[in-house]
């Protein structure tokens, strides 16, 4: 079954600290991975793909094939990256996708 | 243009009753998708559409979820004999193709439906 997995709820670090948003997935076949993001009182958006190889507001994923990761970092966080963070797998082509419970990131000033 | 518009933003329904969900995807966009998003989850898929056939509605909970696209634009989600559990933000995104390889879904505000 198609699965992914945010262990953290809620992570709270403080500003200049490094965060790390954990992600694992269980898929069959070759996975596209997401990760989308909701600041307070805005819509769901886009962050990063992996397969784009971007960094974004400071923000890399790492795609793991063997241990089926694909964590979000980023090494000194800011008082603007607090959200809530989706990791969201895809197959390739016309699927949709499948989001985790999701991480609420709290940057502490 | 604009981005994903969803109506009403909010509603309030009494148990029973049937509710009609709005969403006006990104002009030209192939496919549309319906989530279902409970307090403190993330969103569940629900429903998806490329152009006016509804290709996957294996999320659907139950056979009083309905949704449709007739012309390949605008979509609604209607829930018939709406219960408590059905409370939630129900969001809808689009794409321009799938999801797949650099296609990004296009999330609207979403509709928070309360069933008192």
């Amino acid at each position: 079954a198609q699965r992914v997995t945010q262990p953290e709820k809620l992570l709270s670090v403080f500003k200049g600290a490094p965060v790390e948003l954990k992600c694992n997935y269980s898929y069959s076949g070759s996975p596209e991975l997401f990760w989308y993001v909701q600041y307070s009182r805005q819509r769901l958006q886009l962050l990063l793909r992996h397969i784009s190889r971007e960094s974004i507001k400071g923000f890399t994923a790492d795609l793991n094939k063997g241990e089926t990761s694909f964590h979000l970092k980023k090494p000194f966080a800011q008082e603007e990256d607090s959200a809530m963070y989706y990791c969201a797998p895809a197959n390739s082509g016309n699927t949709p996708l499948v989001f985790g419970k999701g991480t609420r990131l709290s940057v502490i000033a | 243009g604009a981005g994903v518009s969803q109506s009403p933003r909010y509603k309030v329904a009494k148990r029973g009753q049937d509710v009609a969900l709005r969403c006006d995807p990104i002009s030209g966009h192939v496919s549309l998708f319906w989530y279902q998003q409970a307090l403190g989850q993330g969103p569940e898929f629900l429903t998806y559409f490329q152009n006016e056939a509804q290709l996957d509605k294996s999320g659907l909970p139950s056979d009083r979820f309905f949704a449709e696209r007739p012309e390949g634009s605008v979509s609604t989600l209607k829930i018939q004999r709406t219960q408590q559990e059905d409370s939630a933000v129900y969001l809808c995104a689009s794409s321009s193709s799938g999801t797949g390889r650099n296609t990004e879904a296009f999330f609207g505000q979403g509709t928070r439906l309360t069933v008192v």
